[in-house]
């Protein structure tokens, strides 16, 4: 019931192009969806969040889709970046449990120059 | 203002040793959270600390783990009798709150030989 399953595990992507990432969840509790990055021998860092009343959230580059109905939500990462080389978590939570975050396991991009 | 710190940021130890990984919050943070990051795999929660609420030890995989935290400030994991299954990376998190973004620190590598 706790499960997120995050895919692909990998992706390569030419720089200017579109990074796709997809995860499930399981557990309909779960009323907070973050997206994380993670660079090599540093901690994950926020890069974007949903709740479950709206479908979509744009921060710049970064737009999260969100499909209450299927339970999945994406990650798509607009004009790709060399910079954006990096390993992005998916996670869920739910308020009245503290918010503990469970994670997808991850998606290692590299953005080809 | 500083963020989240770990140290040490690697510890190597012997199978059947004891050690103590500790975090420091960014001050002001009441709540804090413990995650284990396995190499090439998601961060799993491990432990959270809400002020002076009861600790949600409801990720801890064995009776080898603890954690303590006094009041607002340092937080120490401990793992006893350490295993080679024990090796990954720790995590803490902290923020103002349970329902406010988690900021991650760097970690610390733990290596059991």
């Amino acid at each position: 019931q706790q499960q997120v399953k995050q895919s692909p595990q990998s992706l390569i992507v030419q720089k200017g192009g579109i990074s796709i990432i997809n995860c499930a969840y399981e557990n309909t509790a779960f009323d907070y969806f973050p997206w994380y990055q993670q660079f090599p021998g540093k901690g994950p860092a926020l890069l974007i969040a949903i709740r479950p009343d709206v479908s979509e959230k744009k921060e710049g580059r970064f737009t999260i889709s969100f499909n209450k109905s299927a339970k999945q939500f994406s990650l798509h990462i607009m004009d790709s970046q060399p910079g954006d080389s990096a390993t992005y978590f998916c996670a869920a939570s739910r308020k009245a449990a503290g918010n503990k975050l469970t994670f997808g396991g991850g998606t290692r991009v590299l953005v080809k120059p | 203002g500083a963020g989240v710190s770990q140290s040490p940021s690697n510890k190597v130890t012997e199978k059947g040793k004891d050690v103590e990984l500790r975090c420091d919050p960014i001050s002001g943070h009441t709540a804090l959270y413990w995650y284990r990051q396995r190499l090439g795999q998601g961060l799993e929660f491990l432990i959270y600390f809400q002020g002076n609420s009861a600790p949600d030890k409801s990720g801890l995989p064995s009776d080898r783990f603890s954690a303590e935290r006094t009041g607002e400030s340092v937080s120490t994991l401990t793992i006893q009798r350490t295993q080679q299954e024990d090796s990954a990376v720790y995590l803490c998190a902290s923020t103002p709150g349970p329902t406010y973004e988690q900021y991650f620190g760097p970690g610390t590598r733990l290596t059991v030989t």
